[in-house]
C-alpha cells in the first residue's frame, strides 16, 4: 500500500506563481529524493535530502527535510511553462534499502 | 554511456507472449531497481539487485515476472505469457548502492513502454 501521502494531486496554476507541494508518512524516513517526470520520459532527479532539517535549493527550487524525520515539501518559485510535468516525491524509510514513492502532484502551467 | 539506458523503448505484444525487457546501468552502479508505472500512476518497486546479493524480489506481482542480472551490469526483466494488466512503462534505475548515504541516489532510464493487445 502506499507509504507516502503526496498532495495536491494535482495543481493548474498561473505563469509566475509559486508552487507548494509535500509529502507526508507515518513512518520515519532517512532520506528525501523529489523527482520530475516529462511525458514519456524517465523521473529526473531534481533534490536530495539527507538530514533533517535541511533545506535545499536547486535554482528556483527550494525543499526541505522535515523535522518530525515524517515529511518534506518542495517548493517553486515563479513557475514557468516548462516546469508542467509530475512531480514525485520519494524516501527511504529508516532502515529500508527500497525507495517508496508518492502517487505525485501533476502541474500545469498557464501562460 | 552517461545514463541509464533501455530497450526497446516501445514493445507492442500479443497477449500470451513472453517479453524481454532490457536495462543498462550507469557504469559503476552496484545497485539496479526495476519499477512498473501504470497510466498516471505512481512508481511500483518490482525488484531490487545489491551486487553480488541475492536480488529482493518482494515487488514482483507474479510467478511470470522475473529478471537477472548478468556480470553485475546489464539486467533483463522478463514476463512470461502476458497479459493485458500487465501493459505499462517498465522503469530501471541505477545507484551506487551504498545505502544511507548520498549514493543511494536513483538515476532512471526513459522506460520501456509495453502494450499488450
Amino acid at each position: 500500500g502506499q507509504q507516502l501521502n503526496q498532495s495536491p494531486q494535482s495543481m493548474f496554476i498561473q505563469e509566475g506563481e509559486d508552487v507548494s507541494m509535500n509529502c507526508t508518512s507515518s513512518s520515519i524516513f532517512n532520506t528525501w529524493l523529489w523527482y520530475k517526470q516529462d511525458p514519456g520520459e524517465g523521473p529526473v532527479l531534481l533534490i536530495a535530502l539527507y538530514k533533517a532539517g535541511e533545506l535545499t535549493s536547486n535554482g528556483r527550487l527550494t525543499a526541505q527535510f522535515g523535522i518530525t524525520r515524517k515529511d518534506s515539501f518542495l517548493n517553486i518559485s515563479a513557475s514557468i511553462p516548462s516546469d508542467v510535468g509530475i512531480y514525485f516525491c520519494a524516501g527511504y524509510m529508516e532502515y529500508g534499502n527500497k525507495l517508496v514513492f508518492g502517487a505525485g502532484t501533476i502541474l500545469r502551467v498557464k501562460s | 554511456g552517461a545514463g541509464v539506458s533501455q530497450s526497446p523503448s516501445n514493445k507492442v505484444t500479443e497477449k500470451g507472449k513472453d517479453v524481454e525487457l532490457r536495462c543498462d546501468p550507469i557504469s559503476g552502479h552496484t545497485a539496479l531497481y526495476w519499477y512498473r508505472q501504470s497510466l498516471g500512476q505512481g512508481l511500483e518497486f518490482l525488484i531490487y539487485f545489491q551486487g553480488n546479493s541475492a536480488p529482493d524480489k518482494s515487488g514482483l506481482p507474479s510467478d511470470r515476472f522475473s529478471a537477472e542480472r548478468t556480470g553485475g551490469s546489464v539486467s533483463t526483466l522478463t514476463i512470461q505469457r502476458t497479459q493485458q494488466e500487465d501493459s505499462a512503462v517498465y522503469l530501471c534505475a541505477s545507484s551506487l548502492g551504498l545505502a544511507g548515504t548520498t549514493y543511494n541516489e536513483q538515476f532512471f532510464g526513459p522506460g520501456t513502454r509495453l502494450t499488450v493487445l
